[in-house]
């Protein structure tokens, strides 16, 4: 069964502040996404990493993949106030001909203090 | 481009009643899923579909809840009867097959959140 963990489960960080959330994954994945969610609201795609040593940024986000470490990470650069969120990596295994499902972790709240 | 629509928004049930949630997805999109999201928690899947069948349906309480998707389009998650502990928010999704760097990306609803008292 695959697992996905996310740490840290919170995050309390003042604006202008770089920090790192981790993703890390227990099986073989053929795609690893990061998703936003604010509360109340749906999940908002952010980046899909599709092999090893890719790297996405947008923004003050940048998201990068170690497929033989099974780690993704999530880097805020000088945060803002508007990142607070909370914040999903979702694993989908290898591709069999048909679409897979998404494993989420438990996510990391995100707050950005002034 | 329409994004996927989940009604109703809100639905506050007793415990032992039954309820219904209804999903239409991106047209055009083969792939629909169901996922549920306690508070504080991830979204779990539920239930997926290929067009009108179930390719994995591992994690759903067979014996409370249901879900069709007739024609391959819009789909229904039903809960009968419902327990305290099925509150929580009901997500669809729904994605393409196909080729390409973000082929198989599941783009999610507004989700409808239940609460069983």
């Amino acid at each position: 069964e695959l697992k996905v963990e996310q740490n840290p489960l919170f995050l309390s960080m003042q604006e202008g502040k770089n920090y790192t959330i981790y993703c890390n994954y227990s099986t073989t994945s053929d795609r690893l996404y990061w998703y936003r969610q604010d509360p109340g609201k749906s999940l908002e795609s952010l980046f899909v990493l599709l092999s090893n040593g890719a790297v996405k940024q947008e923004g003050r986000l940048m998201a990068s993949l170690d497929t033989k470490a099974r780690l993704s990470t999530l880097h805020i650069t000088a945060a803002v106030h508007d990142l607070s969120a909370t914040y999903f990596c979702a694993v989908a295994p290898r591709l069999t001909g048909t679409a897979s499902k998404l494993t989420f972790g438990t996510g990391t709240r995100l707050q950005v203090t002034l | 481009e329409a994004g996927v629509a989940q009604s109703p928004r809100y639905k506050i049930i007793e415990k032992r009643q039954s309820v219904a949630f209804w999903c239409n997805p991106i047209s055009g999109h083969a792939t629909l899923y169901w996922y549920q999201q306690i508070l504080g928690q991830g979204p779990k899947l539920l239930i997926q579909f290929q067009n009108n069948g179930v390719v994995d349906d591992s994690q759903l309480p067979k014996d409370r809840f249901s879900a069709e998707r007739l024609k391959g389009v819009d789909s229904t998650l039903k809960i009968q009867p419902a327990k305290l502990e099925d509150s929580a928010v009901y997500l669809c999704a729904s994605s393409a097959l196909g080729v390409g760097p973000r082929r198989a990306e599941a783009f999610f609803g507004q989700g409808t959140r239940l609460t069983v008292v």
